[in-house]
């Protein structure tokens, strides 16, 4: 199985530039998250999705935005990016609500961003 | 504000150590705890626990939850080079998907 699959796995970015950034999962999962995790911190909610249509913000939007046109497919997009997005970001699923009997998050292994 | 604060920041043992990490927290409307071992990658899932006083065991790692006073720790017997990683705690609260809080972890490096 493959599991949750993110590319890139790095990207270096100029200052105002735009990317956006792909995971897709495989398990069929209702739920979907991007999470961004810089040194010495733990990770931070950006944007998830309850379902194919459906998204809200988490604790960390500004400066990203999101879509969710599939079950499989939930891309973050980094418009306009700065410094401060210099970041390891990671996506993750789950079937049900997070820790919703016993159920677990499934991570994606990551993209390395620096933007200069 | 929910928080969750993990000690220590980090730790270096020799190989067969024993060791605790801390994760204490303050959060409304608490429903579970969760840890993460983090090595290169992603985070990957240890333990989930919902009540007070009952150890999660999977091999040499043990956890354990105190709702009472608001903290759980994790050990780790007989450590091995192998359990070099990043430990995440993760608090779940009610109401709503954004609602995994994580602390900052511990960065436990185990020597030979």
């Amino acid at each position: 199985n493959a599991g949750v699959t993110q590319t890139p796995k790095f990207r270096i970015l100029k200052i105002g530039q735009s990317m956006t950034l792909q995971c897709t999962q495989d398990m069929n999962h209702n739920y979907m998250y991007w999470y961004r995790q810089d040194p010495g911190m733990g990770l931070k909610l950006i944007y998830y999705s309850v379902g194919a249509g459906i998204t809200d913000k988490g604790e960390v939007p500004n400066g990203y935005n999101v879509s969710r046109s599939t079950t499989e497919d939930f891309p973050l997009r980094l418009e306009l990016a700065a410094p401060s997005q210099t970041s390891v970001y990671f996506c993750a699923s789950s079937y049900q609500r997070i820790a919703a009997t016993n159920e677990k998050l499934f991570f994606g292994s990551g993209t390395q961003l620096s933007v200069l | 504000e929910d928080k969750v604060v993990q000690s220590p920041l980090s730790l270096v043992v020799h190989e067969g150590d024993t060791v605790t990490l801390n994760c204490s927290y303050e959060v409304t409307n608490f429903r579970s705890l969760l840890w993460y071992k983090q090595e290169k990658k992603a985070p990957t899932f240890l333990f989930m626990l919902t009540s007070s006083g009952i150890e999660k065991k999977s091999g040499r790692l043990s956890s354990i939850l105190d709702k009472k006073e608001l903290f759980s720790i994790l050990n780790i017997t007989a450590t091995q080079t192998g359990d070099s990683a990043i430990y995440l705690c993760a608090v779940d609260v009610r109401g709503g998907a954004n609602n995994l809080f994580f602390g900052t972890g511990t960065r436990l490096t185990v020597i030979p």
